[in-house]
Formats: C-alpha cells, sequence, structure tokens
C-alpha cells in the first residue's frame, strides 16, 4: 500500500514570492508519481509526473518538481508565483507498471498568492 | 476535442436513496476511474475499468456499484444513501497503458440530506 503526506494544509505567499509546497510518499514497490492542481470548483488537472529518468520534471506554466527516491519527496516548487497559482495541490502515487491507475492523493495543500 | 464529462453536475438526496452518476470518458481513451473527495479532504479511490472489466476497488462498502459500457462511459451507482456519502465524485479517464496520466471531469456534487 502507498500513502502521501503533504506536510503543509495552507502556505500563503506574496506575489512574484518563491514557493515550494512539500510531499513525502511512503510505498514498497515502485511509484509513478503526480502533481495535480484543482481550482475553486473544478476537477483536478495534471501539472506535472515523474515516471523514469530526470529526476526534475517541469510543467509549461514554470513549475518543477524533484523527485528524491532516498528521502521519498517529490516536492513543487515555483521561483515566481502569479495570482492565478491560487488553487490547491495535491501530490499522488501510484505503483508502477501497466494497468495501475489506483492514484493516492495526499490530503492537498492550498496555495494563496497575496497581492 | 471535448474532455472527460460528468452528468449531472448537482445532485440533492435523502438518505436511503439511491443515486446513478454518468461519466464520458475522453475519445480513445479506454479506462474510466471514479474518486470520491470529501470535504478538505484528497480524493479517494472507488473504482477502475479498463476494457468494460473492473480492474480495481478501493476500500468501499458494496453500497457503491460500477460498470463500464461498449462505448466506454461509466456509471456509479450507490444504494441506500447515508450523510457520509456527501462529496464530489470525480470521474478519470486514461488510455489505460503504464505510466499515462488521469484526465479528469469537474465532478458531481451530491449532497445527502
Amino acid at each position: 500500500a502507498q500513502s502521501v503526506t503533504q506536510l503543509d494544509s495552507q502556505v500563503p505567499v506574496f506575489e512574484e514570492a518563491p514557493v515550494e509546497l512539500r510531499c513525502n510518499y511512503s510505498s514498497s514497490v515502485s511509484v509513478y508519481l503526480f502533481w495535480y492542481v484543482q481550482y475553486p470548483n473544478q476537477g483536478l488537472q495534471l501539472l506535472l509526473k515523474y515516471l523514469s529518468g530526470s529526476t526534475l520534471v517541469e510543467s509549461i506554466n514554470g513549475f518543477e518538481a524533484e523527485f528524491n527516491k532516498s528521502q521519498t519527496s517529490f516536492h513543487l516548487r515555483k521561483p515566481s508565483v502569479h495570482i492565478s497559482d491560487t488553487a490547491e495541490y495535491f501530490c499522488a502515487v501510484t505503483p508502477s507498471g501497466a494497468g495501475s491507475y489506483q492514484l493516492t492523493f495526499g490530503k492537498g495543500t492550498k496555495l494563496s498568492v497575496i497581492p | 476535442d471535448a474532455g472527460v464529462t460528468q452528468s449531472p453536475t448537482h445532485l440533492i438526496k435523502t438518505r436511503g436513496q439511491h443515486v446513478t452518476l454518468r461519466c464520458s470518458p475522453i475519445s480513445g481513451h479506454k479506462s474510466v476511474s471514479w474518486y470520491q473527495q470529501v470535504l478538505g479532504q484528497g480524493p479517494q479511490f472507488i473504482f477502475q475499468y479498463y476494457e468494460k472489466e473492473e480492474r480495481g476497488r478501493g476500500n468501499f462498502p458494496d453500497r457503491f456499484s460500477a460498470r463500464q459500457f461498449p462505448n466506454y462511459s461509466s456509471e456509479l451507482n450507490v444504494n441506500a444513501l447515508l450523510l457520509g456519502d456527501s462529496a464530489l465524485y470525480l470521474c478519470a479517464s486514461s488510455t489505460g497503458t503504464g505510466g499515462q496520466a488521469l484526465f479528469f471531469g469537474s465532478g458531481t456534487q451530491l449532497s445527502v440530506l
């Protein structure tokens, strides 16, 4: 079984400041890792994913996350946030390999960007 | 192309009633998964279907059931509703191949009174 811990339930940050949203996971098998974003009254949208290869993955809107196997972490970072980044962010894992789509999510981190 | 569509968007039921939620996946996607998101929590896995067969089931009671149709759309059924079933129910589709991300619909907000 897998579990995901998002250490911060709420993160307020000023506009144009950097931000890090923390995610740690537990699993006895290899995993795929994901970050999803949820805007108010909407479903989840994929932000980025780690399957294999380079441990640093990037999204098209400036977010990046680094897979650290020894620390079982997959923290999300952005060097300069915008008002439009205000949303809830979920870290998720699933066992690697074909056909497994039982995502285990963390409880989420609400990012509030302050003008 | 249309994304994942879910209906209805909102639903109000009373305890003991039955509810059916519907989902149409992205065209070409053969796998549909259902998740329950209680307010303030992350989504919890309920079911996954691929090519009309159940691939996985989360820790939910037998009151929850689902099926996938030949056109890959899906229904989630919940019997004997409880107050605790009030949640946002999310449907997600994918190609079904390993490592591919899930694409989520906007969900059905179910309120049980």
